[in-house]
């Protein structure tokens, strides 16, 4: 079956542009984790939804970042005003409840690369 | 210091060699412990819950020790095709969102 899907694979950002990541989850799914991972570290935790509310954005490093997810289903994670430290691999999970034991399954990512 | 810390590597083995990784975890509260791996320029893929137990998958072996707040994967007979990066991860709040060790990077050659 299809697995969770993220595009664009890549974005190459001016410093100062807006960007937004998609991420279409595993159909059914209630969980929804944006997670940033830099180069050599372990991915960062950003922000999780269940269905259309966004139950903690505590990971969100600045207020240029925004993520939503209106209907429950495909979420947008958009940054703005992009800066060389937003370089990253953005990665988005998904799982069928919001149970600790359930398994996450990570999208391919998106490539973020700041100039 | 972070929640998650484990060995720093890179290891380097021969195939057919037996290699551990190691991790500690800072809350006491963490509910779910994982070994996830990743391969380069990938997305992370669950390759083991642990449990307190231990559990065992093939030639994969995780243990849990809650007192001492670590966990430990054991590779043996390492193949080629386990050369990755090796992430802890455990979820210390019921909601469910994961914090990943920096990553232990596993290199097998022939």
């Amino acid at each position: 079956g299809a697995g969770v899907s993220q595009s664009p694979r890549y974005k190459v950002a001016k410093r100062g542009q807006d960007v937004a990541l998609r991420c279409d989850p595993i159909s059914g799914h209630v969980s929804l984790f944006w997670y940033q991972q830099a180069l050599g570290q372990g991915p960062e935790f950003l922000t999780y939804f269940q269905n259309e509310a966004q139950l903690d954005k505590s990971g969100l490093p600045s207020d240029r970042f925004f993520a939503e997810r209106p209907e429950g289903s495909v979420s947008t994670l958009k940054i703005q005003r992009t800066q060389q430290e937003d370089s990253a691999v953005y990665l988005c999970a998904s799982s069928l409840n919001n149970h600790f034991r359930e398994t996450q399954y990570f999208g391919p990512g998106t490539r973020l690369l700041v100039l | 210091r972070k929640e998650v810390e484990q060995d720093p590597g890179p290891f380097n083995v021969p195939e057919g060699a037996t290699v551990a990784f190691n991790c500690t975890y800072s809350n006491s509260a963490s509910q779910s412990f994982f070994w996830y791996r990743q391969d380069c320029r990938k997305e992370p893929k669950l390759l083991m819950s642990v449990y307190s137990s231990g559990n065992e998958d093939g030639r994969f072996t995780a243990q849990l020790n809650r007192a001492s707040q670590y966990i430990s994967l054991l590779i043996r007979d390492s193949k080629l095709s386990d050369s990755a990066t090796y992430l802890c991860v455990v979820n210390a709040r019921s909601q469910g969102n994961l914090i990943f060790g920096k990553g232990t990077k596993l290199s097998v050659k022939p």
